[in-house]
């Protein structure tokens, strides 16, 4: 079954970019992956789908600031012109035929 | 939009069956080709996913919890309810029901989640 990897924290700078990871283990390299974010006390919000090949789809009121783009087994996660409410939890999911996963989530914090 | 709203108790005693209901508005269970399932989160710790079912074909279980889990779809009321049996202290969690409207993609909606607290 997948294994998605990520740093359990983070930090940037007001109005900076910030490039988060989630690492696919081997033999799951081509996988697609979702981000979700979970901000302070609230439900998770999905973000995005991303593809192996890089490309992805954001959910439904996701901002610009937010893309996605792949190397290999990383899937990453870019968020450009840092705001307040970006300081939160970013998890990514995956899965195969039968069963899903989440990464341990990066803990972001906005300095 | 669907909505999902969880609803049950929010205290369960150890070795009883933990018992939740998510209710859906703005889309039919029974009319769907979707994912409904339910995810928790322990208190300070990372998401957990336990259970997905697509309505009148299959359902898809955690392994480390599919001996206690049983998940039931109740298409008159439109709600989607999770069993978690023999709980213990571990099973401590905020749990969120959610949805995929493609097993090939994340869980686009979240209900805003139901701490449950085992304790006696």
């Amino acid at each position: 079954q997948p294994v998605l990897t990520q740093s359990s924290s983070a930090s940037a700078s007001l109005g900076s970019s910030v490039k988060l990871t989630c690492t696919l283990s081997s033999g799951h390299g081509t996988d697609i992956i979702a981000w979700h974010q979970q901000q302070p006390g609230k439900a998770p919000r999905y973000l995005m789908k991303l593809e192996g090949s890089g490309n992805y789809n954001k959910g439904s009121g996701i901002p610009d600031r937010f893309s996605g783009s792949t190397s290999g087994a990383d899937r990453f996660l870019t968020i450009s012109n840092l705001q307040s409410e970006d300081e939160a939890d970013y998890y990514c999911e995956t899965w195969d035929n039968k069963i899903r996963v989440f990464g341990g989530g990066t803990k972001l914090t906005v300095l | 939009q669907l909505l999902l709203q969880e609803s049950g108790p929010g205290l369960v005693k150890p070795s009883e069956t933990l018992s939740l209901i998510c209710t859906v508005s703005g889309g039919s269970i029974s009319g769907s080709s979707f994912y409904w399932g339910w995810i928790r989160q322990p208190p300070g710790k990372g998401l957990e996913w336990i259970v997905n079912i697509y309505y009148g074909a299959n359902t898809y279980y955690n392994p480390s919890l599919k001996s206690r889990v049983n998940i039931s779809v109740d298409t008159s009321k439109n709600q989607f309810s999770l069993n978690l049996s023999s709980v213990t202290a571990a099973d401590t969690a905020v749990y969120y029901c959610a949805v995929t409207l493609s097993w090939y993609d994340g869980h686009q909606h979240w209900g805003q989640g139901a701490l449950v607290s085992v304790s006696s």
